[in-house]
């Protein structure tokens, strides 16, 4: 299947400080891509769609301005959490949409960010 | 507000037995419906997909999909304990936006 990397994996990073999160497509270009938020024993929760040349849609209640989405290409599209807090704490997780013909939904990694 | 309920469990079954995950959907309009294994820390990994009703068999996993009920289910035959993680149940709309259930915890005692 298509592969989606994800990176980095884990970050611990500072309270008031950034973080950028990276999703790539590696042997498909994807228009589209997701990013989604899991805390513990909970389920996905979509935060914005990313869509290549344009900006991103984000899902009532998730702060555009907070979490900057870029989808520069069509193999890349990043996330970054900006002036981080203990409360954005969380396993972030991006996927895309297959190559064209296939429309299942392949996912990154995902990375555990952990704001101290 | 477009909805994926799943039963959260957890579901514990013997080795060797049948485990049986369900999950409905609000929006009649869904096309595409999905079945993805998380283990606990791991992003969800695709385990089989249906777009008709009836069912459809890969290997252990046999896919259920009932439109009319707005019903899809995943059978797990001669379940294994490497088969223990969290079910997630997905519907794309006809946006072609996906929609995550809450997730069943399954449990396979050796």
């Amino acid at each position: 299947g298509a592969v989606v990397s994800q990176h980095p994996s884990r970050v611990i990073c500072k309270s008031g400080t950034s973080v950028k999160i990276e999703c790539r497509s590696l042997d498909f270009q994807a228009t589209t891509m997701f990013w989604y938020r899991q805390f513990p024993k909970q389920s996905l929760m979509l935060m914005a769609t990313s869509n290549e040349g344009s900006k991103a849609t984000y899902e009532q209640g998730v702060e555009k301005d907070k979490f900057l989405i870029n989808h520069a290409s069509l193999t890349l599209s990043t996330l970054t959490v900006t002036s981080a807090h203990p409360e954005d704490s969380s396993f972030y997780i991006c996927s895309a949409r297959g190559p064209q013909g296939n429309t299942e939904a392949f996912f990154g990694q995902g990375t555990r960010l952990t704001v101290v | 507000q477009k909805e994926v309920e799943q039963n959260s469990g957890p579901l514990s079954v013997p080795e060797g037995a049948i485990a049986s995950l369900n999950c409905t959907y609000s929006d009649r309009g869904s096309q595409s419906f999905f079945w993805y294994r998380q283990y606990s820390g791991k992003s969800p990994e695709l385990i089989m997909f249906i777009y008709s009703n009836g069912d459809k068999e890969d290997g252990r996993f046999t896919a259920q999909l009932n439109k009319a009920s707005q019903y899809v289910s995943l059978l797990i035959r001669d379940s294994q304990p490497s088969d223990s993680a969290t079910y997630l149940c997905a519907v794309r709309d006809t946006g072609n936006q996906f929609y995550f259930g809450t997730g069943t915890s399954l449990t396979v005692i050796p």
